[in-house]
């Protein structure tokens, strides 16, 4: 069965400092693994993706992100806090074993402090 | 621009009453999907539809119903049998390659049982 573990609820950084977003998943093969964000009272927006290519994965806003298959994780980094990361990240896993459905962790609440 | 609408933005309903949310994408997708979100528990999915005329359950099912007449349209009904409707749903949509592409969202409605 597939499914995502985000192991923070709730991460505060300072503006300018790194961003570490935790992301563990379970799946039975290949998995397709994304990053979302969502601002408040929005829908989400993708930040990148992982479909088997390469395993470090850069996306928008200067987020990426490393497939690590032997820690079955996907941890979302950022060098630089900047105050517009604030917001809700959703990590999600799918693969061709699912039936075209997507499965979401529950979601890390980034607070940046200026 | 192509992307996903989804009305109203915010809906208020008495109890007992039936309620529509509306989404239509012009992506021409095949997937698409409804997720209910509720503070703290991320997204959980109520229906989705891989192809025009055919539809199935998600985790959240009871209480809703779809339909899936049109390729570019899946609306939404929350009927008077959903114990406890009141939260931000959003609605999806993904070319349908079996998990390998991501989905793309809309904005959201917000529900509210008054």
């Amino acid at each position: 069965a597939q499914s995502v573990t985000q192991l923070d609820s709730h991460v505060s950084v300072s503006e300018g400092t790194p961003v570490l977003l935790r992301c563990n998943y379970s799946s039975s093969y290949s998995p397709s693994l994304f990053w979302y964000v969502q601002h408040p009272n929005k829908g989400l927006q993708l930040l990148l993706k992982y479909t088997s290519a390469a395993t470090l994965v850069k996306g928008i806003n200067g987020f990426e992100a490393e497939f690590k298959k032997s820690e079955t994780s996907f941890h979302l980094t950022k060098p630089s806090a900047h105050m517009s990361d604030a917001a809700e990240y959703f990590c999600v896993v799918s693969d061709v074993y699912t039936g075209n459905q997507f499965y979401f962790g529950t979601g890390t609440s980034l607070t940046v402090i200026p | 621009d192509g992307g996903i609408t989804q009305s109203p933005k915010y809906l208020f309903r008495k109890e007992g009453q039936n309620v529509t949310l509306s989404c239509e994408q012009n992506l021409n997708h095949d997937a698409m999907y409804w997720y209910r979100q509720d503070p703290g528990q991320g997204l959980r999915l109520i229906y989705y539809s891989q192809i025009v005329n055919d539809f199935q359950k998600g985790d959240i099912a009871e209480g809703y119903s779809v339909s899936r007449e049109k390729k570019e349209s899946f609306p939404l009904t929350v009927t008077s049998a959903q114990k406890n409707p009141t939260a931000f749903y959003l609605c999806a949509s993904n070319i349908g390659t079996r998990g390998m592409n991501e989905q793309f969202f809309g904005p959201g409605t917000r529900l509210t049982v008054l």
